[in-house]
C-alpha cells in the first residue's frame, strides 16, 4: 500500500513569508508526528497527534509554528513569518496506536532565503 | 531529559565484514527503542523495534539488542554489503516525557566493495 506522502518535496520561500507543509499518513494510522532535521543531525521532535488532537506539542520552537489534523488523517504544518533558521527538512511519520514502528515520509526540504 | 548518543559518528568497512553500531541513552525508563536507516535525501526506514521487555530482535542480517538498565543498544550487521551504506539512527520512546521518540545523531556507514 501507499506510504506516508509529504508535499511539496522542496519549498523555497523568502524570509517573512508564510508556508504550509502537508503530510498524508498511511491509511488507518491514528498517530502522526512532525519532526525537523538539520544536516548531519537526528530528527528533532515538533508535535504529535493522536487522532485529531495534538497530544504533545512541546517540541514546537515558538508560536510561529502551528499544526492541524482536522479529520484525523491529513496534517498541515504551518510556519508564519519564516526565518532563515527555519531552513531544514521537515519529516512526517505515522503509526498505529500503541508501540508500533514509525513510518516516515521523504520529507519537505524548506529553504528560507 | 532523555538524550541519545551514537558511536561512532562514521564508519567505513570493506564488504563482507560484520559490524556493530552503538546507541546510548541517559534515562532507562523507555517504552521501546527503534533502529532506522536513512539514505541521502530520503526519509527514515524502520529496521527493528525492541519493546522495553525484550532483549533483542532479528531481521535477516540485522540483530538489535537492548540493555535497558545500562542504557545501551547495539545494531549488529552481518556480512555487510555496499547496499548497506547509509546513516543508521536509533530512537527511544521515553516512558516519562510524552509520546515522542528521541533520536540520536546517527552513524554514517560506508561499505566499500
Amino acid at each position: 500500500g501507499a506510504g506516508v506522502s509529504q508535499t511539496p518535496s522542496n519549498k523555497v520561500t523568502e524570509k517573512g513569508k508564510y508556508v504550509e507543509l502537508r503530510c498524508d499518513p498511511i491509511s488507518g494510522h491514528t498517530a502522526l508526528y512532525w519532526y525537523r532535521q538539520s544536516l548531519g543531525q537526528g530528527p528533532e521532535f515538533l508535535i504529535y497527534f493522536q487522532g485529531t488532537g495534538a497530544a504533545d506539542d512541546s517540541g514546537l520552537p515558538n508560536d510561529r509554528f502551528f499544526a492541524v489534523r482536522p479529520e484525523g488523517s491529513v496534517s498541515t504544518l504551518k510556519i508564519q513569518r519564516t526565518e532563515r533558521g527555519d531552513s531544514a527538512v521537515y519529516l512526517c511519520a505515522s503509526s498505529w496506536e500503541g508501540d508500533s514502528p514509525l513510518h516516515f515520509g521523504n520529507g519537505t526540504r524548506l529553504t528560507v532565503t | 531529559k532523555q538524550e541519545v548518543t551514537q558511536i561512532p559518528a562514521a564508519l567505513s568497512v570493506p564488504e563482507g565484514e560484520n559490524l556493530v553500531l552503538n546507541c546510548s541513552f541517559t534515562d532507562s525508563a523507555i517504552y521501546n527503542l527503534q533502529w532506522f536507516r536513512q539514505d541521502p535525501g530520503k526519509g527514515l526506514t524502520s529496521l527493528l523495534l525492541i519493546q522495553s521487555s525484550q532483549r533483542e530482535q532479528t531481521s535477516g542480517r540485522l540483530n538489535a539488542s537492548l540493555d535497558k538498565s545500562s542504557g545501551r543498544s547495539t545494531l549488529y550487521i552481518a556480512a555487510s554489503q555496499p547496499g548497506d551504506s547509509a546513516t543508521y539512527l536509533c530512537a527511544v520512546r521515553p516512558a516519562n516525557y510524552g509520546q515522542n521518540f528521541v533520536f540520536g545523531p546517527g552513524t554514517r556507514l560506508s561499505v566499500l566493495p
